[in-house]
């Protein structure tokens, strides 16, 4: 069983459109983290967030929290090819302390 | 800042055979994780270490499956024996544990198993 479901799976959007990718589930987290993976190589790191109701921001790409940290989504604005990837969600269940899990995963494409 | 060394990059054995990985994570960093990846898929957790201590082995086939972490830093993983369904990446990261969970990963080891 998956304890984080993302959404959608697939994604192929054409250069300079918006995309939303959602991460849902039915525990409380601690903290949840969004990662970006090429192919060929580990996921890396995009950010942290710890607060419910919490905003990031970073460049193009908007983090959101939400209220209950049961879930959390990534939006990014105007998409460019080099956005193409595998966008995971990963973070800490509270009741399994510091165990780091992941989300399946969205495969991104952004079309020039 | 040298980042997580993982070896090595691509192996490929029979099944029934045996292999096994290595991973340096980054110094100081306590906390250390192995992670299958099976193509399209999100990382599965298999173990966690904190320093060379077990922190969950809950989904590592441990029929098959070992790990260990001998002086709280490096960390091997072995397969014996391998089965077909045992084809993936194995990645391994680090983090510095206790509140601060953001993990580092290496660039894996991918294992096709024929």
């Amino acid at each position: 069983t998956q304890l984080l479901k993302q959404s959608p799976q697939f994604l192929s959007i054409q250069e300079g459109e918006n995309l939303t990718v959602y991460c849902n589930s039915s525990s409380v987290f601690s903290s949840l983290q969004w990662y970006r993976q090429e192919p060929g190589e580990g996921p890396v790191l995009l950010v942290t967030v710890v607060t419910g109701g919490e905003v990031k921001k970073l460049k193009r790409l908007t983090f959101q929290f939400g209220d209950a940290r049961k879930d959390s989504s990534l939006h990014i604005t105007a998409a460019q090819p080099g956005d193409t990837g595998l966008y995971l969600c990963a973070g800490l269940p509270m009741e399994y302390g510091n165990k780091l899990v992941f989300g399946a995963g969205t495969i991104l494409r952004v079309k020039s | 800042e040298a980042g997580v060394a993982q070896s090595p990059r691509y192996k490929i054995i029979e099944k029934r055979q045996s292999v096994a990985f290595w991973c340096n994570p980054i110094s100081g960093h306590a906390t250390l994780y192995w992670y299958q990846q099976i193509l399209g898929q999100g990382p599965k957790l298999l173990i966690q270490f904190q320093n060379n201590g077990v922190v969950d082995d809950s989904q590592l086939p441990k029929d098959r499956f070992s790990a260990e972490r001998l002086k709280g830093v490096d960390s091997t993983l072995k397969i014996q024996p391998a089965k077909l369904e045992d084809s993936a990446v194995y990645l391994c990261a680090s983090s510095l544990g206790r509140m601060n969970t953001e993990a580092f990963f290496g660039q894996g080891t991918r294992l096709t198993v024929v």
